[in-house]
């Protein structure tokens, strides 16, 4: 019940294309939802996160959409671009108990130009 | 702002040789601190958990351990190193909340870097 289930593993887009990446969760209790990007020996950075109470949060060319129901969030980069290629994390988290956030296992992308 | 640090950025240690990685964090008073280990192209792994000085939660058994001796300090260590210790370490910081409020993000370092050989 504590996992984020992320897919797909790996992605590969044109130069310009739109890069999407899902994530599923379980635990109800999550309210928190950031998504990180992590580049080559360097440590994950916050890249945009949203709460429940909205169903999409957009930021540059990237959003989040969130839909309650399904339990599912996933990650839009528009207009994709070569210094995009990086490893995201999609996390999640709630206020109840250790304050811990809740990993998916990461998506490497490629952006090709 | 608040600005974490991690020390060494890199580390090559014998087998049985013994560890210690350090964290700081500036800027922010009373954090959350936490430990993660990143495998070669894998996910995150939390390791300890801190939400004060002395309070340490381990989530993974194993041969490591961890130590918060001061506010914005945070020391990950181990006695004797084994091969399978060999990663890429991370720590992070979140601002910390009252049990019941809702979640918050975590902040993180810039790694470091153990090959255990």
């Amino acid at each position: 019940q504590q996992q984020v289930k992320q897919s797909p593993q790996s992605l590969i887009v044109q130069k310009g294309g739109i890069s999407i990446i899902n994530c599923a969760y379980e635990n109800t209790a999550f309210d928190y939802f950031p998504w990180y990007q992590q580049f080559p020996g360097k440590g994950p950075a916050l890249l945009i996160a949203i709460r429940p109470d909205v169903s999409e949060k957009k930021e540059g060319r990237f959003t989040i959409s969130f839909n309650k129901s399904a339990k599912q969030f996933s990650l839009h980069i528009m207009d994709s671009q070569p210094g995009d290629s990086a490893t995201y994390f999609c996390a999640a988290s709630s206020g109840a108990g250790s304050y811990q956030l809740t990993f998916g296992k990461g998506t490497k992308l490629s952006v090709i130009p | 702002s608040q600005t974490i640090h991690q020390w060494p950025a890199t580390l090559v240690q014998p087998v049985g040789s013994p560890l210690s990685l350090e964290c700081t964090v500036e800027g922010t008073s009373n954090p959350n601190l936490y430990w993660y280990r990143q495998a070669a192209g894998r996910g995150l792994q939390l390791l300890f958990y801190s939400v004060g000085i002395g309070q340490i939660s381990s989530e993974v058994p194993q041969n490591l351990s961890a130590s918060r001796p001061q506010d914005r300090q945070f020391i990950l260590s181990s006695k004797k190193l084994l091969l399978s210790d060999s990663g890429f370490y991370l720590c992070a910081w979140s601002v910390r909340r009252p049990v019941g409020l809702k979640g918050e993000t975590q902040y993180f370092g810039p790694g470091t870097r153990l090959l255990v050989l």
